[in-house]
């Protein structure tokens, strides 16, 4: 069976600070990976997708980067936070060209100082 | 721009009520619609996906419907159980070869022992 994970599930960072998150699946191969951002009092917002190793595609401007360096490896970047890149980070892969039924990882809680 | 309503925004019931949450998006022309579960500080959990070619779907106690050209969609739950208590979000991807979905900002659902 497929399991997606990320870490870490919690982080406080003050502002100006690099970012990484990692997020991996396992159990798939080529999948579509996403990555999302739900901020406080809003829904989630698509970041990041990749539909394959070092494809990405953005759909927010913004000082966040994404990397696919291996096939089930996909990593969210900053070089420098703000304090509104606070919120609840989540990854999503989907595997069915048909359907492209999303399914998501844990989360991880960005706190910015 | 797609945007996706979801009314209402709480919702407290009695256990063993049967209920209905809503959803609504403004462009029609979508691939599917999936409705997702997410327990507070949690990932979403995929409940039920359906094509646009379809009409509803059924797992369990939950039944969602579509219907398409009036842009909505609803998500039945039957018998409704204490464990039930989540937010659930509904998400329409669009049709073509996008692949972000939009999400609603979600109702909160609380079953009351």
């Amino acid at each position: 069976s497929q399991t997606i994970h990320q870490w870490p599930a919690t982080l406080v960072q003050p502002v100006g600070s690099p970012l990484s998150l990692e997020c991996t699946v396992e159990g798939t191969s080529n999948p579509n990976l996403y990555w999302y951002r739900q901020a406080a009092g809003r829904g989630l917002q698509l970041l990041f997708y990749s539909v394959g190793i070092g494809q990405i595609s953005s759909e927010v401007p913004q000082n966040l980067s994404a990397s696919r360096p291996q096939d089930r490896q996909f990593i969210l970047s900053s070089k420098k936070l703000l304090l509104s890149d606070s919120g609840f980070y989540l990854c999503a892969w989907s595997g069915d060209r048909m359907t492209d039924t999303q399914y998501f990882g844990p989360g991880t809680r960005l706190t910015v100082l | 721009k797609q945007e996706v309503t979801q009314i209402p925004a709480a919702l407290s019931v009695p256990e063993g009520e049967n209920l209905v949450l809503n959803c609504s998006f403004t462009d029609s022309a979508i691939y599917n619609l999936q409705w997702f579960r997410q327990d507070p500080g949690k990932g979403l959990t995929s409940l039920l996906l359906i094509q646009s070619s379809q009409r509803e779907q059924t797992s369990g106690r939950l039944n969602a419907s579509l219907d398409k050209s009036s842009g909505r969609s609803t998500l039945y739950i039957a018998a409704s159980q204490p464990g039930d208590s989540a937010t659930y979000l509904c998400a329409v991807r669009p049709g073509g070869s996008a692949r972000q979905l939009t999400f609603g900002s979600g109702t909160q659902l609380t079953v009351l022992p």
